[in-house]
């Protein structure tokens, strides 16, 4: 069966530090993943997403930059964070049947 | 582009009652897909039930139902038999190709409707 593994879960950063989330997704190949935010409040921003290896397309400008090293890792990273980096950041993937499936998140506090 | 809309910030129900929340989308496209993920303390986005434009059949899953009227853009989630455990942030979300010769869609969500479930 298909999973998707995001970590950490939660960390706390200083201002100015970088940045490394990363995710995985095991039982399939070359899928669609995605980086959402979710900022304190409600709705998900879409930040990145990727169609394949090195295949990386930015929905809006920021301090943040994504990359797909493997066919099944994407990893979200920072040279130097921001206070408005803080919030809960979402891994995701396209199933087939044109589902998207969420990892369980990652709190990030920049302090 | 595409916008979900859920203009419903909160909502209550009792236990074991019926309770409904609204969706509006707009999109000129005739393909898509369209999404309910409740998102519960934990924060895990989890999947409730999903629908594909092109079927006229509203969707089921177990005390989760749709009522999707294309003409009028409009994705509402009916959940019976309210639980306790229902209590989460619900999400209504739009997905459309985009992109040819590829196979990228895009999630699009609202902003959510925070539903609590009262003993």
């Amino acid at each position: 069966s298909q999973t998707i593994h995001q970590w950490p879960a939660t960390l706390v950063q200083p201002v100015g530090s970088p940045l490394s989330l990363e995710c995985t997704v095991e039982g399939t190949s070359n899928p669609n993943l995605y980086w959402y935010r979710q900022a304190a409040g409600r709705g998900l921003q879409l930040l990145f997403y990727s169609v394949g290896i090195g295949q990386i397309s930015s929905e809006v400008p920021q301090n943040l930059s994504a990359s797909r090293p493997q066919d099944r890792q994407f990893i979200l990273s920072s040279k130097k964070l921001l206070l408005s980096d803080s919030g809960f950041y979402l891994c995701a993937w396209k199933a087939i049947g044109n589902t998207i499936y969420f990892g369980e998140g990652s709190w990030l506090t920049v302090v | 582009a595409q916008t979900v809309t859920q203009s419903q910030p909160e909502m209550s129900v009792q236990e074991a009652e019926t309770v409904t929340l609204s969706c509006t989308y707009d999109t000129s496209e005739s393909n898509y897909y369209l999404f309910w993920y409740k998102q519960p303390p934990s924060r895990q986005m989890i999947l409730v039930i999903r629908q594909e434009a092109y079927k006229q059949q509203n969707a089921t899953e177990n005390r989760f139902s749709v009522n999707f009227q294309k003409a009028a853009k409009s994705f509402s989630l009916k959940i019976s038999d309210s639980q306790l455990g229902d209590t989460a942030m619900y999400f209504c979300a739009f997905m459309k190709h985009v992109s040819s010769g590829g196979s990228n869609y895009k999630l699009t969500f609202g902003k959510g409707t925070l539903l609590t479930v009262n003993p």
